[in-house]
């Protein structure tokens, strides 16, 4: 079954600790995508990744890389420089605009990062 | 600036139907989207809006009026499983990104 995948689902970070969020997904989507998702807040856009190789802030990058090494992979790390890091994590994917295949966006299951 | 408002919280009986609305401002308009959210998981895809108007897949509709900034989710012959967070998103047509509302989260009662 095509889909997206996320891991682990749980995530435990210590102070001053870096650690890597995985999304993988096989729907052949050239773009992809990182939400964070707080209670009571909508969902805010980290990075994005219209295409391999490039990527682009999104609206709260700070404290947060990644890398579009793959078309199938998009994975985030969340630094130490993340002061407020526990939240839940969402990656999504879709076709990229203007290829005429609709641009809905389509979201993997979520990592829950806590601080310990 | 960009604007997206939903109701935080709604309820309703099994059976019956709910409307939920969403009103938008934004700089420019290039799509709306419902996903439908239930604790702790991902948000499923349920409709896309880009014309005025009404679209129907099954029990759920959704309605679009540009000139008025506003859409609503419409369930009909509500389940116990419809009880879950129902998020509004609208696609800027300037920066391609898709911005979020907080969510309404929907309980379903017997």
């Amino acid at each position: 079954d095509g889909g997206i995948t996320q891991s682990p689902k749980y995530l435990f970070r210590k102070e001053g600790q870096n650690v890597t969020l995985s999304c993988e997904q096989n729907l052949n989507h050239d773009a992809m995508y990182w939400y964070r998702q707080d209670p009571g807040q909508g969902l805010r856009l980290i990075y994005y990744s219209q295409i391999v190789n490039d990527f682009q802030k999104g609206d709260i990058a700070e404290g947060y890389s990644v890398s579009r090494e793959k078309k199938e992979s998009f994975p985030l790390t969340v630094t130490s420089a993340q002061k407020n890091p526990t939240a839940f994590y969402l990656c999504a994917s879709s076709h990229r605009e203007g290829t005429g295949l609709g641009e809905t966006q389509y979201f993997g299951p979520g990592t829950r990062l806590l601080v310990l | 600036g960009q604007n997206i408002d939903q109701p935080t919280e709604m309820t309703a009986t099994e059976g019956a139907i709910v409307q939920i609305n969403c009103t938008y401002q934004t700089s420019g308009f290039n799509g709306l989207f419902w996903y439908q959210q239930h604790a702790g998981e991902a948000p499923t895809f349920l409709s896309y809006n880009v014309l005025d108007g009404l679209e129907e897949k099954g029990r759920f509709s959704s309605f679009l009026s540009r000139s008025k900034g506003y859409s609503y989710l419409l369930l009909k012959e509500l389940q116990m499983k419809d009880s879950a967070s129902y998020l509004c998103a609208v696609r800027d047509i300037n920066t391609d990104k898709l911005i979020f509302g907080t969510g309404t989260r929907l309980q379903v009662f017997p």
